[in-house]
């Protein structure tokens, strides 16, 4: 059975400091997902992550992939207030479409 | 373009009622998903479309669960005799590229389903 392990579940830090979001998932995966949620809101995506060594940026935000670990990790850099939400890494498998996600880490940025 | 929509936003029920609960995915996108999430967890995998017919449904959790896609478009999911269990807010994700390697899905706003 595929699980997926997000650390850690909450996360509260200053805006201007870096921090690291990691995902562990238990079996070989095909993609890696990671979606943003605020309250009361649906899931928005943030990054496909596709093979070993890939890495994406968008803004503050950093998404990278090592399949040898099965090790995701979302490097926020330079924290704003903005970013305060819940992030949720997730996984498919070979054969299947359907996404397994981690139970999310809920990030707060105190200015 | 318009994105996923999900009506209604919000369904209070008693226990024991049924309830049906409608996705419209994104114009073109063949493939549809219902995802359940219960307060402070991810999202859930329930059932998958392609097209009409359920390519998996391994993921509703009993018989009172059942999900339709008659013309290959919006989608209904539909709770019989409902329980108190059953409260979360139920998502739907359409993607355009199944089987391929980017098959990003869309989410919609959700139902939040109470059930009283």
């Amino acid at each position: 059975e595929l699980k997926v392990e997000q650390n850690p579940l909450f996360l509260s830090m200053q805006e201007g400091k870096n921090y690291t979001i990691y995902c562990n998932y238990s079996t070989t995966s095909d993609r890696l997902y990671w979606y943003r949620q605020d309250p009361g809101k649906s899931l928005e995506s943030l990054f496909v992550l596709l093979s070993n060594g890939a890495v994406k940026q968008e803004g503050r935000l950093m998404a990278s992939l090592d399949t040898k670990a099965r090790l995701s990790t979302l490097h926020i850099t330079a924290a704003v207030h903005d970013l305060s939400a819940t992030y949720f890494c997730a996984v498919d498998r070979g054969g299947s479409e359907k996404l397994v996600f981690g139970k999310g880490t809920k990030l707060t940025v105190n200015p | 373009g318009a994105g996923v929509s999900q009506t209604p936003s919000n369904k209070v029920t008693e226990k024991g009622k049924y309830v049906e609960l409608r996705c419209d995915p994104i114009s073109g996108h063949t493939a549809l998903y219902w995802y359940r999430q219960s307060l402070g967890q991810g999202p859930e995998f329930l059932i998958y479309f392609q097209g009409t017919g359920a390519a998996d449904d391994s993921g509703l959790p009993n018989d009172r669960f059942f999900a339709v896609r008659p013309e290959g478009s919006v989608s209904t999911l539909k709770i019989q005799r409902t329980e108190r269990g059953d409260s979360a807010v139920y998502l739907c994700a359409s993607s355009l590229n199944p089987g391929t390697m980017v098959n990003e899905q869309f989410f919609g706003p959700g139902t939040r389903l109470t059930v009283l």
